[in-house]
């Protein structure tokens, strides 16, 4: 059974200050996307990296996919109140099935 | 907005009733998805449809839960005799076809949250 762990569960930072989220995996992907769920909605992509070691940025958020494709993390720099949410990673092994993690929950105080 | 659009967004039944959920999806894409996410948990795969077929069914319970995705209309996710226990937030996501591309993006609506009382 393929699993995916996130760490931390719980985050609960002050505004200004910079964060890294993980995500892993007992497999190999073939690419792994992040989300960020708010309350009450949907899981929103934020990206999809699928190259190991490949590094993407959007705005503050640093995505980092391990060399062995097995991990992946994401940096917050400067966490705005914004930025608070339940991040998820998730990822396929080659077919359509997305296996989830259970999430980072981000709580950014002003 | 030409995102994944489902309704209700909320849906009350007493246990022994039915539940039906429904999922159009992204404007272009012919796949579609439904998760099942418990509180403080992540989405649990539950099926994969495209037009008319049912791909995989296997994260879905084989006795009261059935989909479908017809050639017209939304994808539905059907509960019936709903219990207790299927009180949780659905999800339905949608892609563009599998064929050619080396990844699959999927896209999420915004969830129907279903209570049972």
């Amino acid at each position: 059974t393929q699993l995916l762990e996130q760490s931390p569960q719980f985050l609960s930072i002050q505004e200004g200050e910079n964060l890294t989220v993980y995500c892993n995996s007992s497999s190999v992907f073939s690419s792994l996307q992040w989300y960020r769920q708010e309350p009450g909605e949907g899981p929103v992509l934020l990206v999809t990296v699928v190259t190991g070691g490949e590094v993407k940025k959007l705005k503050r958020l640093t995505f980092q996919f391990g060399d062995a494709r097995k991990d992946s993390s994401l940096h917050i720099t400067a966490a705005q109140t914004g930025d608070t949410g339940l991040y998820l990673c998730a990822f396929t092994s080659g077919t359509y099935k997305y296996i989830f993690g259970t999430g980072t929950r981000l709580k950014v105080l002003a | 907005n030409a995102g994944v659009m489902q309704n209700p967004r909320h849906l009350v039944r007493r246990r022994g009733q039915e539940a039906r959920l429904r999922c159009s999806p992204m404007k272009g894409h012919s796949h579609v998805y439904w998760y099942r996410q418990l509180p403080e948990e992540g989405l649990k795969f539950m099926v994969y449809l495209q037009k008319e077929n049912i791909i995989d069914e296997s994260g879905m319970p084989k006795e009261r839960f059935s989909a479908e995705f017809p050639k017209e209309g939304p994808s539905i996710l059907r509960i019936q005799q709903v219990v207790r226990g299927d009180s949780a937030a659905y999800f339905c996501a949608s892609s563009r076809g599998l064929a050619g591309v080396p990844y699959n993006e999927q896209f999420f609506g915004p969830g129907t949250r279903l209570t049972v009382l």
